[in-house]
């Protein structure tokens, strides 16, 4: 069974603080994407990561693949109030033809 | 304007009912996509359509059907509506499969 696993689902931080939420994966593949969602909202693209050792930086956000490893990171930089949603990364196992598997979804409430 | 729109925003229906739900895109793209959203926020591939070419999750009731009448939208309609289905259901697009995919804004069905 294909499996994508975020950790940890629920993240309070601090303003000012740094923190990483990982993503694994079980099956082969060299697509992987980060999403964000707020409450009520749809899903916003914020990193496409197409292969291995491909790192991406956005503002307080980076996002890194290894595919070897089958691992994704997405690292917080002096977090913001306004990082606060739900991220989500997602896998485009090798041959299924953009038929996303999702994982669970790491909530993150950033606080003053 | 909007690359991917979707109506209803909110549907409200018994048990037994058939209903259908509206995508439309206008980003050109040739695959679009129907996920689920269930109440712990899980995503899940429902359905991946391109060129007329549809690719069905295995573990979709055939109650639930796809239908395009052109490459900018995709519906989706549901037949013999279940409290289960109770969901928010997004649908999104690609420039093909493997490559990044915009959603909509989602509709939250509810069955009662």
């Amino acid at each position: 069974e294909l499996k994508v696993e975020q950790n940890p689902l629920f993240l309070s931080m601090q303003e000012g603080k740094n923190y990483t939420i990982y993503c694994n994966y079980s099956t082969t593949s060299d697509r992987l994407y980060w999403y964000r969602q707020d409450p009520g909202k749809s899903l916003e693209s914020l990193f496409v990561l197409l292969s291995n050792g491909a790192v991406k930086q956005e503002g307080r956000l980076m996002a890194s693949l290894d595919t070897k490893a089958r691992l994704s990171t997405l690292h917080i930089t002096a977090a913001v109030h306004d990082l606060s949603a739900t991220y989500f990364c997602a896998v485009d196992p090798l041959g299924s033809q953009g038929n996303l598997i999702f994982g669970k979804g790491t909530k993150l409430s950033v606080k003053p | 304007d909007t690359a991917v729109s979707q109506t209803p925003k909110y549907l409200v229906t018994q048990m037994g009912n058939d209903k259908s739900i509206k995508c439309e895109q206008n980003l050109g793209h040739d695959t679009m996509y129907w996920y689920k959203q269930d109440s712990k926020k899980f995503l899940k591939i429902m359905f991946s359509y391109n060129n007329k070419e549809l690719i069905i999750n295995e573990t979709v009731p055939n109650r639930f059907s796809p239908k395009s009448p052109d490459k900018a939208h995709l519906n989706l309609h549901i037949n013999s509506l279940e409290l289960g289905d109770s969901a928010v259901y997004f649908c999104a697009s690609a420039w093909g499969r493997g490559y990044e995919q915009y959603f909509g804004p989602g509709t939250r069905l509810t069955v009662t």
